[in-house]
């Protein structure tokens, strides 16, 4: 079955660490992208990228760092300098170019706890 | 700037009765526009969209949207609400404008809505 798959589901944290959650798609999407998810706040995207070896910062990056080497895998590290790290994580992918209409497939979601 | 706007943080209906969960945006040229519906710890999955056409939309279990140009609201209804609807939902919008980043969604805060059996 296609989808997208993130790991790990629950990850918990001491302060100071950096912590990298996976994803991975198999819909042979160009397009990826890294939401956070705060109660209230709804979505809020951190980093996106619409090709390999390529992204780019979403509205909150500082303290996230991405790499896309693969097509189908698209991490994200969660550095010591994320002031407030503790959250709910997405990610998410689409096709890429003009036909594209934007739906976004997710994946099931990583949550962070920083003790 | 894109943006969307979802007025009520939670709705609550009665099981049997028609349900609205409120959106309205704000985009430069012509909008996408998405629902997408999220229960506890788990991600998001896509509802209905608009692009083009007729302005009501029929998705994915019993759900449909009308689009309204003139108000820029595009609200989520049901005629008969389930219990097991009960979850968090999300208004998207992009616009289809080419130099806008392709794929990427402006999201509302969420709206809960909770279904009394």
């Amino acid at each position: 079955d296609g989808g997208i798959t993130q790991s790990p589901k629950y990850l918990f944290r001491k302060e100071g660490q950096n912590v990298t959650l996976s994803c991975e798609q198999n819909l042979n999407h160009d397009a990826m992208y890294w939401y956070r998810q705060d109660p209230g706040q709804g979505l809020r995207l951190i980093y996106y990228s619409q090709i390999v070896n390529d992204f780019q910062k979403g509205d909150i990056a500082e303290g996230y760092s991405v790499s896309r080497e693969k097509k189908e895998s698209f991490p994200l590290t969660v550095t010591s300098a994320q002031k407030n790290p503790t959250a709910f994580y997405l990610c998410a992918s689409s096709m890429s170019g003009q036909v594209n209409t934007g739906e976004l497939f997710f994946g099931e979601g990583s949550r962070l706890t920083v003790l | 700037a894109q943006s969307v706007a979802q007025p009520e943080d939670q709705v609550n209906v009665a099981e049997g009765n028609p349900l609205t969960v409120k959106c309205t945006y704000s985009v430069s040229g012509n909008p996408y526009l998405f629902w997408y519906v999220q229960y506890p710890n788990r991600g998001l999955q896509f509802l209905l969209k608009y692009i083009t056409g007729d302005n009501l939309v029929k998705g994915s279990y019993g759900f449909e949207a009308e689009f309204n140009k003139s108000q820029t609201s595009f609200h989520l209804k049901k005629p008969s609400a389930l219990v097991s609807d009960s979850a968090l939902y999300f208004c998207a919008v992009r616009d289809d404008n080419r130099g806008s980043t392709l794929g990427r969604l402006y999201f509302g805060r969420g709206t809960q809505l909770t279904v009394w059996p």
